[in-house]
């Protein structure tokens, strides 16, 4: 069972366009973090979440957590092609520090 | 280099051979996370481990599988008898004592296992 499911797996889109991508459960989460993966590296962290309803925002990026602490997004405003990469949410639950599960993950691709 | 440290990068090891992974987390990180990444699958939590304990190994296979982390030296993952299925990225994470309940990790940069 996938706990966490991420939407789109795949987005390829223009320079210059804006772009969200959904992370959804019907588990409850105690934090959620997003990482991005570069092909043959390992994830880095982006950002944690952990307050229902909590806005953060990196530069270009925004991330939300859920009211209810079972989904997020991130949106990422004036896309570059820098931004091309594998993005993946992972959810923390109870005292599990660092059993995250993660979701498959979004490929996202922006062209010049 | 300060961050989590993995070796070998890539090794490729034929059906029956044993395969061992090593990671070196941050420093002044004593909690040490194993995930592997399947092609065409997200990362999957394997174990959890502490100097010389092993915390929490409910994501590890039930067989050929074993981690340790001793008091010296690097944590490894030891995969016997490899079978294709093995085939993946490992990844290492790390974490500080005393970490609140944020789940922030430090991943190294993977192990890719090969399996002929």
């Amino acid at each position: 069972t996938q706990l966490l499911e991420q939407s789109p797996q795949f987005l390829s889109i223009q320079e210059g366009e804006n772009l969200t991508v959904y992370c959804n459960s019907s588990s409850v989460f105690s934090s959620l973090q997003w990482y991005r993966q570069e092909p043959g590296e390992g994830p880095v962290l982006l950002v944690t979440v952990v307050t229902g309803g909590e806005v953060k925002k990196l530069k270009r990026l925004t991330f939300q957590f859920g009211d209810a602490r079972k989904d997020s997004s991130l949106h990422i405003t004036a896309a570059q092609p820098g931004d091309t990469g594998l993005y993946l949410c992972a959810g923390s639950r109870g005292t599990s520090y660092g059993k995250l599960t993660f979701g498959q993950g979004t490929i996202l691709t922006v062209h010049p | 280099n300060a961050g989590v440290m993995q070796n070998p990068r890539h090794l490729v090891r034929r059906r029956g051979q044993e395969a061992r992974l090593r990671c070196s987390p941050m420093k002044g990180h004593s909690h040490v996370y194993w995930y592997r990444q399947l092609p065409e699958e997200g990362l999957k939590f394997m174990v959890y481990l502490q100097k010389e304990n092993i915390i929490d190994e409910s994501g590890m296979p039930k067989e050929r599988f074993s981690a340790e982390f001793p008091k010296e030296g690097p944590s490894i993952l030891r995969i016997q008898q490899v079978v294709r299925g093995d085939s993946a990225a490992y990844f290492c994470a790390s974490s500080p004592q005393g970490l609140p309940n944020t789940g922030e990790l430090f991943f190294g940069e993977g192990s890719r296992l090969t399996v002929l």
